[in-house]
């Protein structure tokens, strides 16, 4: 019953420096999403899948990419990290519509100093 | 496009009293709307959803929201506040196209509890 996974929970970079948040759900949901909390931002959102072998941008993709990879996975990579990109990133997904509302992951906790 | 604004970014309460958390939102076609609860150090979890059906939405932990088309409002409230409710809550809003879209979150409300 894990829901929605992502890892790693917290991670301290270097300016330049790139890595790869990961996703996984279990509940055989279609779309996923990632998002990035900052303070008095709310949620905004970065990439999205609407179904395996589909993404699209959201509000704020510059600097990001992600991958599909299958139905369960959906990571998001940072190539060139930069300290505007200190946040908390949580991962999302969905059955097929919105109104089913979203799962979320726990969240990843990433410093770029 | 669809937009949300959450009226106040802090909202203090005491225990026992009516919580009541404001949300507007804007949107060209009819919506989705949700509000979320996020505890410290924890991903969002859905409290409730209006999804076109009874305008007064019931949710977990006796919060309730009433969707007014007429005030494109969507106001979170529960009648007795408990500690346990101090956390940070998002109204988010989604529009209806039949396929898989966006939700746009508002800016959230944080909740504080005294005693």
């Amino acid at each position: 019953n894990a829901g929605v996974t992502q890892t790693p929970k917290f991670q301290v970079l270097k300016t330049g420096q790139s890595m790869t948040l990961q996703c996984a759900q279990d509940m055989n949901h279609n779309s996923m999403y990632w998002y990035r909390q900052d303070p008095g931002m709310g949620l905004r959102l970065i990439y999205y899948s609407a179904s395996e072998g589909t993404t699209d941008k959201g509000e704020v993709p510059n600097g990001y990419n992600v991958s599909r990879l299958n139905k369960r996975e959906f990571s998001l990579r940072l190539e060139s990290a930069a300290p505007s990109q200190t946040s908390v990133y949580f991962c999302a997904s969905t059955r097929v519509w919105d109104r089913d509302g979203y799962t979320f992951g726990s969240g990843t906790r990433l410093t770029v100093v | 496009a669809q937009s949300v604004t959450q009226l106040g970014s802090h909202v203090s309460v005491s225990e026992g009293a009516l919580v009541l958390l404001r949300c507007n939102y804007s949107s060209s076609v009819p919506p989705y709307l949700f509000w979320y609860v996020q505890y410290p150090n924890q991903g969002l979890q859905l409290l409730l959803k209006y999804t076109s059906a009874a305008t007064l939405v019931k949710g977990i932990n006796g919060f309730e929201a009433e969707f007014k088309k007429s005030e494109t409002s969507f106001h979170l409230t529960k009648p007795s506040a408990h500690m346990s409710d101090a956390a940070e809550y998002f109204c988010a809003v989604s529009p209806y196209t039949g396929t898989a879209s966006k939700l746009t979150f508002g800016t959230g409300t944080r909740l504080q509890v005294t005693l």
